[in-house]
C-alpha cells in the first residue's frame, strides 16, 4: 500500500500561473522528496525535505513540510507548458531511513500555453 | 556521466510466456532497485539489491518474479509465467552510499501481456 497521497488528482493550469499540490503521509518520516514524470518516461529528482525543515526552494520550486499535519506542499511558480507531468511524493520512514521509497499516485498537471 | 540503462524500452508477450528485463545502474552506484508501476499510480518497490545481495524483497512475488545482480552491478528481474495483471511499466532505479535518499531512476521497461 502506498502512504503518500497526492492532491489533487489531476490540475490544469494556463502558462505563467502557479500550481500548488499537495501530499499527505501517515508515519512518521525521515524525509519526503518530490519527483516529477513525464510521459513515458523514468522519475526524476526534483527536491528533497528533511524531517527537521520547514521549507526549501530550488529555481521556481518551492516545498513545505509540516510534520505536525504529515502534509507538504509543492508550489511551481509561473509554470511553464514543460512543466506538463506527473508530480510525486515518496517518503523514507524511520524505520528504513534513506531507503525504502513509498510513493503517491501522482497529481498529473497539465499547463495550456 | 550515463544514466540508469534499461532494456528493453517496450515489450508485447502473450500470457504464459517468459519475460526478462535488464537494467544497468549508474556506476558506483551500490544500491539498485526494481519498481513496479501501473497506469496512473506511484512506483512501487518490488526489490532492493545492496551489491549483490537482496536485502528487501518482501514485495517480490516470488512464484512467478525472481532477479539477480551476480556481480552487483547489473541486474535481471524475470517473469514466468507472464500474467495479463503484469501488464506494467518496470523502472529501475540506482543509488549511491553517500546520498542514499537520492535514487536516478531509468527509463523504464513498458511490459502490454495479451
Amino acid at each position: 500500500s502506498q502512504q503518500g497521497e497526492e492532491d489533487p488528482q489531476a490540475l490544469s493550469i494556463q502558462e505563467g500561473e502557479n500550481a500548488t499540490m499537495n501530499c499527505s503521509y501517515k508515519t512518521s518520516i525521515n524525509n519526503l522528496q518530490w519527483y516529477r514524470q513525464n510521459s513515458g518516461r523514468g522519475l526524476v529528482h526534483l527536491i528533497l525535505i528533511r524531517s527537521n525543515e520547514r521549507e526549501k526552494h530550488s529555481g521556481r520550486l518551492r516545498v513545505t513540510l509540516d510534520t505536525s499535519k504529515k502534509s507538504s506542499s509543492l508550489l511551481i511558480t509561473a509554470s511553464r507548458a514543460a512543466d506538463t507531468a506527473s508530480y510525486f511524493c515518496a517518503t523514507t520512514d524511520t524505520d528504513n531511513y534513506g531507503q525504502n521509497f513509498v510513493f503517491g499516485p501522482g497529481t498529473r498537471l497539465s499547463v495550456l500555453p | 556521466e550515463a544514466g540508469v540503462v534499461q532494456s528493453p524500452r517496450y515489450k508485447i508477450i502473450e500470457k504464459k510466456q517468459p519475460v526478462a528485463f535488464w537494467c544497468n545502474p549508474i556506476s558506483g552506484h551500490n544500491t539498485l532497485y526494481w519498481y513496479l508501476q501501473n497506469l496512473g499510480q506511484g512506483p512501487e518497490l518490488l526489490i532492493r539489491y545492496e551489491n549483490e545481495e537482496a536485502v528487501d524483497d518482501s514485495q517480490l512475488p516470488k512464484d512467478r518474479f525472481s532477479a539477480e545482480r551476480l556481480k552487483g552491478v547489473d541486474s535481471t528481474l524475470k517473469i514466468q509465467p507472464a500474467e495479463l495483471g503484469d501488464s506494467a511499466v518496470y523502472l529501475c532505479a540506482s543509488s549511491d552510499r553517500d546520498r542514499p535518499s537520492w535514487q536516478f531512476f531509468g527509463p523504464g521497461t513498458r511490459l502490454t501481456v495479451l
